[in-house]
């Protein structure tokens, strides 16, 4: 099975650094994803971490270890938009049938100025 | 159109009608998926379709079904709707079935009463 746990609910404030982790266990682990979701909107597309280390695209970066089942978001210099919930993703499945998201629950981060 | 997207925006339906959710892109992506996400659990699949011509059952595939007659078209059929039904409904499109970042359309927002 899958079990993907990452924290319900974080604050923080403008100019700030903040990490949102994710733990998972899952079969056929084949990436992870990070998603940003505002409120009434439809999910994006943060990163894709595939191989363990740390991914950096701008104010955001994303770190992976397959080994301890471990993933973070790193959100710097923080701004009121990102006040948003941060979806983790595990790809999951084999190259033949494809690969489903299994999407965790999120963590809804507040920025506040 | 550009992207993906979903109709309806929102509806309202009795329990026990058929109901039909449409999904159209326009990125010739070869991979869709159907998800619906219920505050509290998240981002859950219900059925996807790695090509044309081919579905498969995600998460939640009770209750739903999905036909993939082109590229461009997933729609998802309630065929007959119950209240636990009632949810956001997220459409999205991958370029492959492998680990690919999956764009999402606008939502669907469905109430079966």
């Amino acid at each position: 099975g899958q079990n993907i746990d990452q924290p319900t609910e974080m604050t923080a404030t403008e100019g700030a650094i903040v990490q949102i982790n994710c733990t998972y266990q899952t079969s056929g682990f084949n990436g992870l994803f990070w998603y940003q979701q505002h409120a009434g909107e439809a999910p994006t597309f943060l990163s894709y971490n595939v191989l363990d280390g740390l991914e950096e695209k701008g104010r955001f970066s994303s770190f992976l270890s397959r080994s301890k089942g471990y993933s973070y978001l790193l959100l710097k210099e923080l701004q009121m938009k990102d006040s948003a919930s941060y979806l983790c993703a595990v790809g999951e499945g084999s190259n033949q049938a494809g690969t489903a998201l299994i999407f965790g629950k999120g963590t809804t981060l507040s920025v506040s100025s | 159109i550009a992207g993906i997207t979903q109709a309806p925006t929102s509806q309202i339906l009795a329990a026990g009608r058929r109901m039909t959710l449409r999904c159209t892109q326009d990125m010739r992506h070869n991979a869709m998926y159907w998800y619906r996400q219920d505050l509290g659990l998240g981002l859950r699949l219900i059925h996807y379709s790695n090509t044309a011509g081919t579905t498969g059952k995600g998460e939640v595939p009770d209750g739903y079904s999905v036909s993939r007659a082109n590229t461009d078209d997933f729609p998802l059929t309630l065929a007959s709707a119950v209240p636990s039904q009632t949810s956001v409904y997220f459409c999205a499109s991958s370029r492959s079935g492998r680990a690919d970042e999956q764009f999402f359309g606008p939502g669907t927002r469905l109430t079966v009463l």
